[in-house]
């Protein structure tokens, strides 16, 4: 079945330190692939995309990610973490004209 | 530039009544997409409209209907209401279909609430 992973539903970080969120997809072909931002009251907000080329990608608010196809993995990273990057965040993919979410990871950050 | 609007914010409606959700899309955007965000489920794709055709839809049941104006707003219908029915029903638009058009940008959402 296709579908996307984010095995950590709650991660919480200290403010200055390392973020890396998990995503990993199931599908045949090379996927659209995306991570989205859920701040609390506010829709979700498009981070960074790949479609094709180079495989490390560079999004908004310094937040990337790295399309790995041997592990079927599209992790979303940020060097240093911010107190407000406290939100949720959910991967997704689009193949075969349909649109597949992960079920999110919420982001704790503490000072 | 105003952003994907949706209407209402929020509805309260009983088992088996019929809703109605709206959804104005970013101008120059021409598809508009569905989704139901469910506690603890995540967003499930529902409904993609494109140049006012249904260009897919989601494993939803065919109450879940939906349609695209020519203006490109949408609707989103739902009848014979059921208790799990009751979720965060956002709607996302982008500027047509392939490649960087599949951007999309969304609305705050419509909180149903089915009693």
């Amino acid at each position: 079945a296709q579908s996307v992973t984010q095995p950590d539903i709650h991660i919480t970080v200290s403010e200055g330190a390392s973020l890396e969120l998990r995503c990993n997809y199931s599908y045949g072909a090379t996927p659209y692939l995306f991570w989205y931002v859920q701040s609390p009251g506010q829709g979700l907000q498009l981070l960074l995309k790949y479609f094709s080329g180079d495989t490390l990608v560079q999004g908004i608010k310094g937040f990337e990610a790295e399309f790995k196809r041997s592990q079927s993995s599209f992790n979303l990273r940020k060097p240093s973490v911010h107190w407000s990057d406290a939100a949720e965040y959910f991967c997704a993919v689009e193949s075969g004209n349909q649109f597949y979410f992960g079920t999110g990871t919420s982001l704790t950050v503490i000072p | 530039e105003a952003g994907v609007t949706q209407s209402p914010t929020h509805l309260i409606k009983t088992r088996g009544q019929q809703v109605t959700l709206r959804c104005s899309p970013i101008s120059g955007h021409t598809s508009v997409y569905w989704y139901q965000q469910a506690l603890g489920l995540g967003l499930q794709f529902l409904l993609w409209y494109d140049e006012g055709e249904e260009r897919n839809r989601g494993n939803f049941p065919p109450r879940f209907s939906g349609r695209q104006f020519p203006n490109y707003s949408s609707e989103l219908n739902v009848n014979a209401l059921e208790l799990e029915d009751s979720a965060l029903y956002l709607c996302a638009s982008s500027l047509g279909t392939g490649g960087v058009s599949y951007e999309q940008y969304f609305g705050p959402g419509t909180r149903l609430t089915v009693t």
